[in-house]
């Protein structure tokens, strides 16, 4: 089955500062690459999503990249803010929509 | 949007007794329900696919007798936990899509706490 590996597990930033966050998987099925924020006790929201027939994504402040041949995606967040601060997943699916979660990173962005 | 609700959104129980979960989709009709499990400061762990009118698919590990999966109409799935005890104690969300590349939607969690 798929495996996600999420890197940095801990991620502080001070206000301003981009930040990072990488995943890699491994099953070369998979062709959807979504990437949540979940915030202590409540649902994970979509922040932003991938399709494996596009590289890059950006959605004002937050993009996507991703690299098929290397299977592995990562999340780019510029300009944080406090309010950025959370637990970041991302995911991966092989089409039958079943998700297949990072570990998470947790983002704390210093005011 | 669609939404997706679960209730409910916590349930305390005792050791030995079991505990239904309720997953609707509010407005539209779900082909597909999935079901998840978190623990405490960890990732999400697809516990198994529910499928309207046919039986659940577990994920490997996942106990189908303790964990029981109905879902009998195309709004309403549900997760019965079966002769709870504390090491079920978990955050339980339930995910719902309405076709194949439709978006995918969760719903708010139930925390389980069993003494």
């Amino acid at each position: 089955g798929e495996n996600v590996e999420q890197h940095p597990s801990t991620l502080s930033v001070q206000e301003g500062d981009s930040a990072v966050i990488k995943c890699t998987y491994s099953d070369s099925a998979s062709n959807y690459f979504p990437w949540y924020k979940q915030e202590l006790g409540k649902r994970p929201q979509l922040i932003i999503d991938i399709r494996s027939n596009v590289g890059e994504k950006k959605d004002q402040r937050i993009a996507v990249t991703l690299n098929k041949t290397a299977k592995h995606f990562s999340l780019h967040i510029t300009e944080t803010q406090p309010e950025d601060s959370a637990v970041y997943f991302c995911a991966a699916d092989t089409g039958r929509r079943a998700l297949t979660f990072g570990s998470g990173t947790r983002l704390q962005v210093q005011p | 949007g669609a939404v997706v609700s679960q209730h409910p959104s916590w349930v305390i129980c005792k050791s030995g007794t079991s505990v239904k979960i309720e997953c609707r989709s509010l407005d539209f009709q779900a082909t597909t329900m999935f079901w998840y499990r978190q623990f405490p400061k960890q990732s999400l762990m697809l516990m198994a696919t529910s499928n309207e009118g046919s039986k659940a698919t577990y994920e490997q590990g996942v106990e189908k007798d303790k964990f029981l999966i109905n879902h009998a109409s195309l709004t309403l799935s549900t997760l019965t936990v079966t002769s709870a005890h504390p090491e079920d104690s978990s955050f339980y969300i339930c995910s719902a899509v309405r076709a194949r590349d439709s978006p995918l939607h969760f719903g708010n969690g139930t925390r389980l706490t069993v003494t």
